[in-house]
């Protein structure tokens, strides 16, 4: 099955600066990477999400790449704020027969300082 | 809009014991996927029921299993529970093989 790691594991940025996190997944047939924010106590949210046949999708501050050949793809959060502090989880669909099971990355906690 | 609900909130049981946790998907969504976070871990899949069959399930043991009800809605079942079951239980729905996953707050179990 599909196997998904996650880096890094924390991540401290000043408010302002960028922050990146990259996931790496194992199963070339996997076709769809969403992202999602997870405050302490709260449910994952879906903030960014981008399908194979796309290499790169912006939201505002947020984007994903999605290299397929490598087989790894990466949140950039630009002009971080302190209520972009969470832990962001990564995660692939396994292939469209597997009805939709999402493979998620271990996690990023993420601390904005200001 | 009402979102994915799940209940109870929190629950406290003893090991050995049985529990069952419920699940009321977004509205518009037919599939409802369950899963276990363990403390600082990502979630990881138990099973997903859709027109009320369990349609692919994780690597868990039988001692977790589920239904699903005629309007959408979910239980999901553990018994003989041991400390380790101890975690956040989400509840995510989606519309068929839809790629919009929508999680619920979870049911935060506590076995001792």
């Amino acid at each position: 099955g599909e196997n998904v790691e996650q880096h890094p594991s924390t991540l401290s940025v000043q408010e302002g600066d960028s922050a990146v996190i990259k996931c790496t997944y194992s199963d070339s047939a996997s076709n769809y990477f969403p992202w999602y924010k997870q405050e302490l106590g709260k449910r994952p949210q879906l903030i960014i999400d981008i399908r194979s046949n796309v290499g790169e999708k912006k939201d505002q501050r947020i984007a994903v790449t999605l290299n397929k050949t490598a087989k790894h793809f990466s949140l950039h959060i630009t002009e971080t704020q302190p209520e972009d502090s969470a832990v962001y989880f990564c995660a692939a669909r396994e292939p469209p027969d597997s009805w939709g099971k999402l493979q998620f990355g271990a996690g990023t906690q993420v601390v904005v300082t200001p | 809009d009402a979102g994915v609900t799940q209940s109870p909130t929190h629950l406290i049981k003893t090991r050995g014991q049985q529990v069952t946790l419920r699940c009321s998907p977004k509205s518009g969504h037919d599939t409802v996927s369950w899963y276990q976070q363990a403390l600082g871990q990502g979630p990881q899949f138990i099973f997903q029921y859709y027109e009320e069959e369990e349609r692919q399930r994780g690597n868990f043991p039988d001692r977790f299993s589920g239904h699903q009800f005629p309007n959408y809605s979910s239980e999901l079942n553990v018994n003989a529970l041991l400390l380790g079951d101890s975690a956040l239980y989400l509840c995510a729905s989606s519309f068929g093989q839809g790629t919009g996953y929508t999680f619920g707050s979870g049911t935060r179990l506590t076995v001792v």
